[in-house]
């Protein structure tokens, strides 16, 4: 039983250009939704998180977008540069419950000069 | 560097047999968590141990097992390995057992091998 879909699979971006991806999730306890960066040969790395009780945040280029009621969320990438392309994962956790991620199926994301 | 290390980088081995991955959290944390990334069941989520004591158990088989000695570090053992065990390890540690903002430090993985 997949909780959490995220698409699309793959993605290729012009440099300088917007990448988006996408995350829907079932389990309506999830009160955590973090994105994790994966460089090949390396473990993930935590890039931006979000909690449901705001529907947008922002770290430099990267914006977490919420909608609580449609139980999706989303990562764009603005300004996408080579050094972006990475696989990326979106999760999603329970607070207090283990704190044990539950993760999307990956995007491998290529952005071309 | 995440600050979390695992050794074995790389483990090949045959089917049957038994291997121990170990895992080092990063300094001040109590939470270790195990997971396997494979190509068709990607990254899923096995045991979590916080401070020595199980915490969480995910899609972990019975073949497997893991604990946090004293020092905190963790083990992780696959027994009668059977081929679709290959996949990547990771360890992730965090500070706590989990709350606001507990952050998970993955390390670089073990890339298990099973012949």
């Amino acid at each position: 039983q997949q909780q959490v879909k995220q698409s699309p699979q793959s993605l290729i971006v012009q440099k300088g250009g917007i990448s988006i991806i996408n995350c829907a999730y079932e389990n309506t306890a999830f009160d955590y939704f973090p994105w994790y960066q994966q460089f090949p040969g390396k473990g993930p790395a935590l890039l931006i998180a979000i909690r449901p009780d705001v529907s947008e945040k922002k770290e430099g280029r990267f914006t977490i977008s919420f909608n609580k009621s449609a139980k999706q969320f989303s990562l764009h990438i603005m300004d996408s540069q080579p050094g972006d392309s990475a696989t990326y994962f979106c999760a999603a956790s329970i607070t207090g419950g283990g704190n044990k991620l539950t993760f999307g199926t990956g995007t491998q994301l290529k952005v071309e000069l | 560097d995440s600050g979390v290390t695992q050794t074995p980088k790389h483990l090949i081995t045959a089917t049957g047999q038994r291997v121990t991955l170990r895992c080092s959290p990063r300094s001040g944390d109590l939470s270790v968590y195990w997971y396997q990334q494979s190509l068709d069941q990607g990254l899923q989520f096995l045991i979590q141990y916080y401070n020595g004591e199980e915490r969480a158990k995910g899609n972990i088989l019975e073949r497997f097992s893991a604990q946090q000695f004293p020092d905190l570090h963790s083990e992780l053992n696959l027994s009668s390995l059977e081929l679709g065990d290959s996949a990547l390890y990771f360890c992730a540690s965090s500070v706590a057992a989990g709350g606001n903002g507990d952050t998970q430090y993955f390390g670089p993985g073990t890339r298990l091998t099973v012949l």
